[in-house]
């Protein structure tokens, strides 16, 4: 059974990086798509972002500018980071398997509250 | 780009079905068959429950179907029982590379 874990830091400054670790146990990020996904508080997902093993990536285009998603593989982990964040970017992180790319999410982490305030 | 339109809410009696729509263009929903559905409980992940339209990850309930006619998909559930209460949202893969997800719908078990 594979799963996901999130870290990172759970208060943000506003116009600081944003960056989380996913960690994946039961699986491996040499193979498949590796997604982040965002849920403000009380509204609806929002897909951010993916990695494939290669380092191949893949962003939303309203998040493009402000992204990177990475790979550690021999940390079987991968990363997100978000610069500039503002109050618009509190939410709920959550790492998924992308079956893809960007196609379904069958397994999530638990996901990790982000605050951006000062 | 715009979310997928989804009712805000639908409800239904124990044993009986629900309906819950997803409305897209000929860009997303309509263009591929890339339309999955997932179900959040308060507080929980997101949970995979139909994916490709129409199929069921091994461990989801066959009440759980999928459907998808022009721009619109669907997920019903029938014989509606008391823990599938939750939130439901749908998502579709977009022809600028992209991935979009619905505002989601509350299902309420009356």
């Amino acid at each position: 059974q594979v799963q996901l874990q999130e870290s990172g830091p759970g208060l943000v400054k506003p116009s600081e990086t944003l960056s989380l670790t996913c960690t994946v146990s039961g699986g491996s990020v040499n193979t498949y798509y590796w997604s982040w996904i965002r849920q403000p508080p009380g509204r609806g997902l929002e897909w951010i972002g993916y990695v494939y093993s290669s380092g191949n990536t893949n962003y939303n285009p309203s998040l493009k500018s402000r992204v990177a998603i990475s790979a550690d593989t021999s940390k079987n982990q991968f990363s997100l980071k978000l610069i500039s964040v503002t109050a618009a970017d509190t939410a709920l992180y959550y790492c998924a398997r992308d079956r893809g790319p960007m196609s379904y999410f069958d397994f999530w982490g638990q996901g990790m509250l982000v605050t951006v305030s000062s | 780009q715009s979310a997928l339109t989804q009712p805000p809410s639908a409800s239904g009696s124990p044993g009986h079905s629900v309906s819950i729509s997803c409305t897209g263009t000929n860009s997303d929903i309509g263009g591929y068959n890339y339309v999955s559905w997932y179900q959040q409980h308060p507080g929980k992940a997101p949970k995979l429950m139909i994916y490709e339209v129409t199929r069921r990850p091994s461990g989801v309930p066959a009440r759980f179907s999928g459907s998808k006619s022009g721009n619109t998909a669907s997920l019903t559930i029938y014989g509606l029982q008391a823990e599938d209460e939750a939130d439901y949202y749908c998502s579709s893969f977009v022809g600028n590379n992209n991935l979009i997800f619905g505002g989601g719908t509350k299902v309420t078990v009356l």
